[in-house]
């Protein structure tokens, strides 16, 4: 069984610029969540998917957009980059059901902004 | 929104040695999960708690979900240099999609 996957492990970027991150979900989980942690922070959930729409939100701008895709990985993008986007990206899934808060995590993506 | 207590915030101890941390709430939790993160990593699912009371094993963590629903513990018998990590206690509510983590407690083991 593969956990969850995501891509790329680092990524460099100016302010201004966009940048699209990947999710691939653990096998037989459908829902894919976002989350953002700061250093030295708790991760702060962005948004949530759930066959192919978003479900619930976090208290982040549009800027920060996603996508689930019908093999139920996601992509997440964030437009106009700031600064304080500088963060650990992480993406967790879980089964359908009652289980369905029962999150695994990926390593996470590295972004920094500069 | 919602937000967790974690305590303590960071342990000092020496190997062998028992662990004990906690989470608290002011709003009743659905459902109450330990994760370690070791330094560059994604968090690593420990246990999961999911009714009122419940007490669970994991080899040599045990953790409880509080009558109350608003608290949860996480104690680690005899410590062993690799666990060694920040762990962080979340949690869901009624009605939330999201996770609300704590804000972690960082462990560190003298041998």
């Amino acid at each position: 069984e593969t956990g969850v996957t995501q891509s790329p492990t680092h990524l460099i970027k100016t302010r201004g610029q966009q940048v699209t991150l990947r999710c691939s979900s653990q096998s037989g989980h459908n829902t894919v969540s976002w989350y953002q942690q700061a250093l030295g922070q708790g991760p702060q959930f962005i948004f949530q998917y759930y066959r192919e729409e978003e479900n619930g939100r976090g208290n982040f701008p549009p800027r920060f957009s996603g996508l689930q895709f019908p093999n139920y990985s996601s992509e997440l993008n964030v437009n106009a980059l700031e600064l304080d986007d500088s963060a650990l990206y992480l993406c967790a899934s879980s089964l359908p059901g009652p289980s369905t808060d029962t999150q695994y995590f990926g390593p996470g993506t590295r972004l920094t902004v500069l | 929104g919602q937000q967790l207590n974690q305590s303590p915030q960071s342990m000092f101890i020496q190997e062998g040695e028992d662990v004990s941390m906690n989470c608290t709430s002011s709003s009743i939790f659905n459902t109450w999960l330990w994760y370690k993160q070791d330094p560059g990593e994604g968090p690593v699912l420990l246990i999961a708690l999911y009714k009122a009371g419940e007490l669970t094993s994991n080899g040599r963590l045990t953790a409880q979900f509080g009558i109350t629903r608003k608290d949860s513990f996480l104690n680690i018998s005899a410590s062993i240099p690799s666990d060694v990590g920040i762990y962080f206690c979340a949690g869901t509510y009624q009605g939330a999609q999201k996770l609300v983590f704590g804000q972690g407690t960082r462990l560190t083991i003298n041998p």
